[in-house]
């Protein structure tokens, strides 16, 4: 099993459409977790830290699911400039590496 | 004024050359980081400076050899390269090993 397993999608969406990622991540001891977004031929770059109580940015809402080791994105009323790659970020357990681990992203299209 | 730096944005090199990447962060973080983005893969972890130490992935190739001079500045020596190394490199920095990543603008890497 990936240690970090997202849907390469893409996802299809129209402006103003509410759109949902998840992500699966195999370590349980796992303890530090990420949203990231990636424009085509740059840099990640942080969208929002993922706290366990669930957080909100905006139209961005980012879940934590320790029981079934999952971290979820929620954007409401899509914009054309949402259009990206989202990067789940996890950080490794294994106190040996304390690293953090990228799924391969999954990429939204807004369209008009 | 970006927060990490990185020199320079593209290379192109054969299989004979010897090459080194460039990087430097302004955060005054503790820990540096080397990524290697290949198309349709996922972030992949090469190597980690943190505090003095340096953790790497058993799986990175000897012709890829990391520096780390000071807490600010990071490199990564590149020599007889092969085509499949034709990739992103990224730098990135944080404050801890398990906090959020900061990253630079890449080094689109080519080999012929």
């Amino acid at each position: 099993r990936k240690e970090v397993e997202q849907d390469p999608g893409p996802f299809n969406v129209p402006e103003g459409a509410t759109v949902a990622f998840n992500c699966t991540y195999s370590n349980s001891a796992s303890q530090s977790f990420f949203w990231y977004r990636q424009d085509c031929r740059k840099e990640p770059k942080l969208l929002m830290s993922v706290y366990s109580s669930g957080n909100e940015d905006g139209r961005f809402t980012a879940q934590l699911n320790r029981a079934s080791q999952y971290i979820s994105l929620l954007i409401r009323d899509s914009k054309l400039s949402d259009s990206a790659t989202y990067l789940c970020v996890v950080e490794n357990g294994d106190t040996g590496r304390r690293a953090l681990t990228f799924g391969s992203g999954t990429r939204l299209q807004v369209q008009p | 004024e970006t927060g990490v730096t990185q020199t320079p944005r593209h290379l192109v090199m054969g299989m004979t050359n010897k090459k080194s990447l460039k990087c430097e962060q302004h955060l005054g973080h503790n820990a540096m980081y080397w990524y290697k983005q290949s198309a349709k893969k996922p972030l992949e972890l090469m190597f980690v400076y943190s505090l003095e130490e340096r953790v790497e992935n058993n799986s990175v190739p000897s012709r890829f050899s990391p520096e780390c001079p000071n807490s600010s500045h990071l490199f990564l020596h590149l020599h007889t390269l092969q085509p499949e190394d034709s990739a992103l490199y990224l730098c990135a920095s944080s404050q801890d090993r398990r906090r959020k990543l900061f990253f630079g603008s890449g080094t689109q890497l080519s080999v012929l």
